[in-house]
């Protein structure tokens, strides 16, 4: 059975960068012509799409995050990755992490991570 | 960014209940919607895409229906399992935009 479990650290502090990992057990990351998608959600609010990383190496990310996002897979560690730099109070979210087609099917539990000095 | 608005905000229903949820976009999407169960403290999970395919393993009691801007989510018969909040989402352009959300309760 795939799963993914996001992991980083939960709280960072204003201007630092909000680094996550997203370990993929049961499967290989490189497998599979998969989009692998970063979700957040803010404590009691809706979600929010973040971007992707496909298979081949495209990425596309929400243009207000764009300059400021990075989505990588490391496939020694068979992981998937965000990078959000000069973290903000604003950034402070449930982060996910997705995998399937441009819907994800699967989905890691979530990780909390509040930015605040 | 296309914006996508879900209506009612919230809905009170009972077990066996057929119940339907409204999504609408503020331009056209084709089919290019998905919706979302989320439960509390979980993660989403994928009920439907392209506005009417059903992901596999997701009860036939749900449904979706629409094109364009206005679509629906329904459930034919309400489950204690299906109180939930659903979202919908819009694929078709970047950034990929979400309703804002309807909590179902019982």
């Amino acid at each position: 059975q795939v799963r993914l479990q996001e992991s980083g650290p939960g709280l960072i502090k204003p201007s630092e960068t909000l680094s996550l990992t997203c370990a993929v057990s049961g499967a290989s990351v490189s497998s599979g012509n998969f989009y692998w998608t970063w979700f957040r959600q803010p404590p009691g609010k809706g979600l929010e799409w973040i971007g992707y990383f496909y298979y081949n190496g495209r990425t596309n990310y929400s243009p207000s995050l764009k300059s400021r996002v990075t989505m990588s897979i490391d496939t020694s560690k068979n992981h998937f990755s965000l990078k959000l730099n000069s973290a903000t109070a604003a950034d402070t979210a449930v982060y996910y992490c997705a995998r399937g087609g441009i819907i994800p099917v699967l989905w890691g539990q979530g990780t909390l991570v509040t930015v605040s000095s | 960014d296309i914006q996508m608005t879900q209506s009612p905000s919230s809905l009170s229903a009972s077990v066996g209940d057929r119940v339907t949820f409204t999504c609408r976009a503020s331009q056209d999407i084709s089919t290019w919607l998905a919706w979302y169960q989320q439960k509390p403290e979980e993660a989403p999970k994928s009920l439907i895409y392209a506005a009417s395919y059903l992901q596999s393993g997701v009860p036939s009691r749900f449904s979706g229906s629409g094109s364009g801007t206005d679509f629906t989510l329904t459930i034919s018969s309400l489950q204690p399992e299906d109180f939930a909040t659903y979202y919908c989402q819009q694929y078709d352009t970047n950034p990929y935009t979400f309703g804002q959300g309807t909590k179902l309760e019982i």
